[in-house]
Order: structure tokens, then sequence, then C-alpha cells
């Protein structure tokens, strides 16, 4: 089992609607989840972090957090073209001394 | 915000030379940087940590003795490619990680290819 899983998709949906990207981690003790955001040929950019359980919104943007389930989910509201990228998820992992485990990304075309 | 300037952004380089690539935090003490390679449509993939004034910790699998990486201040760290080979080409990525605050900042990437 992958420390950090992401369905790689890609993920299709048209201009307007909601992008639903998941992510499930191993590690029940972690803390620190984060979604960055990357697009082809350059360095992953930050979207959101978060470190409780719940919903957190930046604007367009929901990360949503359920440690029980061990899931932590973004949610990318009026998706536009310009959010077509890879999403990965990252997992500060218990022990692992604030080093980050990325999952294997998704990736996400917005259509016009 | 911060900001971690990574160079060169890309290089290319014979097989068999070395390839230095610098991470510099412009603003702020990075008293720990990572090390990322990522290969086509794959992640990131760690591959040492180091920590101001010490040595780095390497990834299992990854050759010591092949990248070296060097952390002398805390706003400088380098990586050195030795020997480089075409299956070392990859996008390094480097991060750096901002004292007690949980901010992780990381470089523009560099695109290595070894000919």
């Amino acid at each position: 089992q992958k420390e950090v899983e992401q369905n790689s998709g890609p993920l299709s949906v048209p201009e307007g609607a909601i992008a639903s990207l998941n992510c499930t981690y191993s590690d029940r003790g972690s803390q620190s989840f984060f979604w960055y955001r990357q697009y082809s040929g350059k360095s992953p950019e930050l979207i959101m972090s978060i470190y409780s359980n719940g919903d957190k919104e930046d604007g367009r943007f929901t990360a949503q957090l359920n440690k029980a389930s061990q899931y932590v989910s973004l949610l990318i509201r009026d998706s536009q073209p310009s959010d077509s990228a890879t999403y990965l998820c990252a997992v500060n992992l218990r022990g692992s001394a604030r080093q980050l485990t990325f999952g294997s990304g998704t990736q996400l075309t917005v259509l016009p | 915000g911060a900001v971690v300037s990574q160079h060169p952004s890309w290089v290319i380089c014979k097989s068999g030379t070395s390839v230095k690539i610098e991470c510099r935090s412009l603003d702020f003490q990075a008293t720990t940087m990572f090390w990322y390679r990522q290969f086509p449509k794959q992640s990131l993939m760690l591959m040492a940590t180091s920590n101001e004034g010490s040595k780095a910790t390497y990834e299992q699998g990854v050759e010591k003795d092949k990248f070296l990486i060097n952390h002398a201040s805390l706003t400088l760290s380098t990586l050195t490619v030795t020997s480089a080979h075409p299956e070392d080409s990859s996008f390094y990525i480097c991060s750096a990680l901002q004292g007690t605050n949980y901010g992780y900042t990381f470089g523009s990437g560099t695109r290595l290819t070894v000919v």
C-alpha cells in the first residue's frame, strides 16, 4: 500500500463545474496535509494546507479532512480552464521529520 | 512572501560530467532543505533532507556519493550531480522549510538533461 494515494485520472470537468480531488493516506497519526498544483514543467505551488478535521475554504478552493477515515479532498468550485494542471496531495507522515510525502497526482482538465 | 531562487532552470551536460544546482532562500532562513527528483508523469520523490551545518540524510536508494548536498549556510543549499549519466536526466526541485513555521517553499526547479 502506498503511503499517499490519489486517483491518477485524468479527470475532466466542464468549465464552471465542481472538480473533486481525493487523497488517502496510510498513517493515522499524520498531522499536516497539503494540496499543491503543478503545471507541466513547473514547480508545485501551494493551494491549501489543512491540519484539523473539517472544511477549510479559500476562494474557490475547499479542502476537507477526515482523519478517522484517513482521507483528504480538494474541491474546486466554478472550475476554469486555467485550473487544468496536476494536483498533488502531500502529507507530513508521522515520524518523517517534517518531510512531505507526495501522492502520484491527479491530472485535471477543465474543458471550455 | 517567501522565495527560494533555484538555478539553473535548465542545464544540458555531457555524460560523465558534474552539475551543480543551487537553491537560495531570499528573504528567510531555511533551516531545512529538501531535494526532490521528478521523472516525467511521475510525482516528486524525496532524495535527501539537509539541515544547515549537518550532513544530509539520504533516502533509501539514493547514492550519497553521486548526489552531493551541501547546506553550509541558512540561505544556500546545493546539489551536485557527479558523473552524470543519461538516467540522471530529470526535474530536480528543492524545498525549504522556514524554521519552526510550518511552511514549505519550493524552488522553481532545474531540468537536467544528460547527453
